[in-house]
């Protein structure tokens, strides 16, 4: 199975301050149709998962402009800019390429 | 608005059964592939199942295959899990979700915890 490594998996942030959360997979991303199936989700307390980022970079509808995802080959972050209280949660990038699909270890998000 | 409900976690005993079902609205569920995602608590999200749009295509986890089989209903807009011989470690909660393109899933449901226990 591809191995998805998140880092840091802990993470406080000072309101305000930008964040980057890091994934590394063991294999590549690329399809043959030349997309790189590589997404983000956040999981706020309690709640079900959601997913903010698709394709390395494309944002969801909904999505504030402060998260954004970048990297290609097996290195991919997610950032965001300034972080907001509403952002606290368990950050997972997941590949979608190679069967089984698979999740990294989840890097959680908290303020300082 | 797209909706993923999904049904029938409850405790159940090493060595048994239990179905689930996730009743989908506000798409046109013949038209995508659907995934089971579970999440052992405390824990983080695992892949259990894909099946595409007419359940002609199945794919599963090392850990529940020949265990589980997944499938789908077109017509009553409903995606299912069953799920046999469980043990503890099949303890999650268990999230259907929708494929919305190639290598991802767009939206999920609530979950259903599934507890493996005696």
């Amino acid at each position: 199975d591809v191995v998805m490594t998140q880092s840091p998996l802990s993470l406080p942030v000072t309101l305000g301050q930008p964040a980057s959360i890091s994934c590394r997979s063991s294999q590549g991303l690329v399809h043959s149709d030349g997309n790189t199936y590589l997404n983000w989700f956040q999981q706020r307390p309690g709640q079900s998962p959601r997913r903010l980022i698709y394709q390395v970079s494309n944002r969801d509808s909904g999505v504030p402009d402060r998260f954004s995802g970048s990297g290609s080959g097996t290195d991919f972050t997610l950032k965001i800019s300034r972080v907001e209280a509403e952002d606290v949660g368990v950050y997972y990038c997941m590949q979608g390429i190679h069967w089984p699909w698979t999740f990294g270890q989840g890097t959680n998000v908290e303020i300082k | 608005e797209v909706q993923m409900v999904e049904s029938g976690g409850t405790l159940v005993q090493p060595g048994g059964s239990l179905r689930l079902s996730c009743a989908a609205s506000g798409f046109t569920f013949s038209n995508y592939w659907m995934s089971w995602v579970r999440q052992a608590p405390g824990k983080g999200l695992a892949w259990v199942a894909n099946i595409n749009h007419d359940g002609s295509e199945k794919y599963y986890v090392d850990s529940v295959e020949g265990r589980f089989t997944i499938s789908r209903d077109n017509v009553k807009n409903s995606l299912y899990l069953q799920m046999n011989s469980l043990s503890a470690e099949d303890t999650a909660e268990y999230y259907c979700a929708r494929a919305g393109g190639v290598g991802t899933v767009d939206y999920w449901g609530q979950g259903t915890l599934v507890t493996v226990s005696s």
